[in-house]
């Protein structure tokens, strides 16, 4: 399958503090990547989709001012979470999309993010 | 009602045992059906495709209802590496390509 890579795997910062998170498509190009945050023994939770050159469309109840995504390119998107504290500390996933097939998604590793 | 809703678990069988799983959804619009496999600490990983005739990888046999609007997977022959959270996994309305996850169910094979 499609690889696609996290960095970092894991992060701890100060609360205030904001992080920023890549996800990448090695090999193929990604037109769409989306977003999402697990708390523990939760399900992933969709934040929002991402289109390169176009600004993301955010899932009901997330904030765009806190969550700063950019898909400049058709093989990366980056997260931000600005000014962090200790609730945004989770699982933060993000997936690519291949058109040619359909809506199946790929994964990356994941960040985890502790805001301490 | 939860888009998609699953029966948490755990699931707790000995290896070589028969194990089902259920979900439903509640978007009648929904087209495209999945089960990912998620480890512990870890992303998830797709499992099987669900079709509406039903379909079987190995050991594993997924079935989809669409007039109850539920999904089922089948695992025979449980092996100890089995042992995951399994995930329910629909599409966001007839044409959408966002993903909504049931919050998974949990299964430990034992020895």
């Amino acid at each position: 399958g499609a690889v696609v890579s996290q960095h970092p795997s894991w992060v701890i910062c100060k609360s205030g503090t904001s992080v920023k998170i890549e996800c990448r498509s090695l090999d193929f190009q990604a037109t769409t990547m989306f977003w999402y945050r697990q708390f523990p023994k939760q399900s992933l939770m969709l934040m929002a989709t991402s289109n390169e050159g176009s600004k993301a469309t955010y899932e009901q109840g997330v904030e765009k001012d806190k969550f700063l995504i950019n898909h400049a390119s058709l093989t990366l998107s980056t997260l931000t979470v600005t000014s962090a504290h200790p609730e945004d500390s989770s699982f933060y996933i993000c997936s690519a999309r291949i058109p040619e097939q359909g809506i199946l998604q790929f994964f990356g590793p994941g960040t985890r993010l502790t805001v301490l | 009602r939860k888009e998609v809703e699953q029966d948490p678990g755990p699931f707790n069988v000995p290896e070589g045992a028969t194990v089902a799983f259920n979900c439903t959804y509640s978007n009648s619009a929904s087209q495209s059906f999945f089960w990912y496999r998620q480890d512990c600490r870890k992303e998830p990983k797709l499992l099987m495709s669900v079709y509406s005739s039903g379909n079987e990888d190995g050991r594993f046999t997924a079935q989809l209802n669409r007039a109850s609007q539920y999904i089922s997977l089948l695992i025979r022959d449980s092996k100890l590496s089995d042992s995951a959270t399994y995930l329910c996994v629909v599409n966001k309305g007839q044409a959408g390509t966002a993903l909504i996850f049931g919050k998974g169910t949990t299964l430990s094979v034992s020895s």
